[in-house]
């Protein structure tokens, strides 16, 4: 199985900060990594695949980058929208997902 | 734009079966080059994949529910469903259905439906 460990697990910022998520897998996946943000009571939304391909719609504040076992997600100016929970997604050998990390207000 | 809806019992009973469905609307479940999967997130925890049906037709499970689980497509209704036998409170979860893109991110998520496991 391929193991996803993201950190930090928790995050405290401000509005207006560059944030940088990691994610490493225990394996090369390539660039067969999705990000999603997800907010409480609300399903994941996509953000973005195949490592750093935006998905329509999603601001270009958002940006991810890496291949193989790192990768980034990052956001260039953290808005007050942002606050929310960040999970990674390998998709090279059937699926698994990061711990999440949580995104709060400083 | 493509809506899921999920929806099945909210309450299940220990060593019964949990079957849900998926409704999909505004788009064919039929179409090609679109798969679909399921995926659970237990209260207050991380996200785990049960498992996607790919429009070629094959079908790949979470190998820690692999003998537990079955998906499956009904074209004529439209719908996505999963049935994952044995339930014990470890399966309380919000359960979502999801429609992949490309090779295989969750490009449109259901709101998900909560299901619980107790006598």
């Amino acid at each position: 199985d391929i193991q996803m460990t993201q950190s930090p697990s928790t995050l405290s910022a401000s509005v207006g900060d560059r944030v940088t998520i990691t994610c490493r897998a225990s394996q090369s996946i390539s660039s067969w990594l999705a990000w999603y943000q997800q907010k409480p009571g609300k399903a994941p939304k996509l953000l973005i695949y195949k490592a750093s391909t935006l998905e329509s719609g999603v601001p270009s504040r958002f940006s991810g980058s890496g291949s193989g076992t790192e990768f980034t997600l990052t956001i260039s100016s953290l808005q007050p929208d942002d606050f929310a929970t960040y999970y990674c997604q390998q998709y090279n050998t059937y699926s698994t997902f990061g711990g999440g990390t949580k995104v709060e207000i400083k | 734009q493509v809506q899921l809806q999920e929806s099945g019992p909210g309450l299940v009973k220990p060593s019964e079966t949990l079957s849900l469905t998926c409704a999909v609307s505004g788009g064919s479940i039929s179409t090609s080059s679109y798969s679909w999967g399921w995926l659970r997130q237990p209260p207050g925890k991380g996200l785990e994949w049960i498992g996607s049906m790919f429009y070629r037709g094959s079908i790949n499970y979470n190998p820690s529910l692999n003998s537990r689980v079955s998906i499956s497509v009904d074209a004529s209704k439209n719908q996505c469903s999963l049935k994952l036998t044995s339930v014990t409170a470890a399966d309380t979860a919000m359960y979502y259905c999801a429609r992949l893109a490309g090779s295989g991110h969750f490009q449109h998520w259901g709101q998900g439906t909560l299901v619980t496991v107790s006598s």
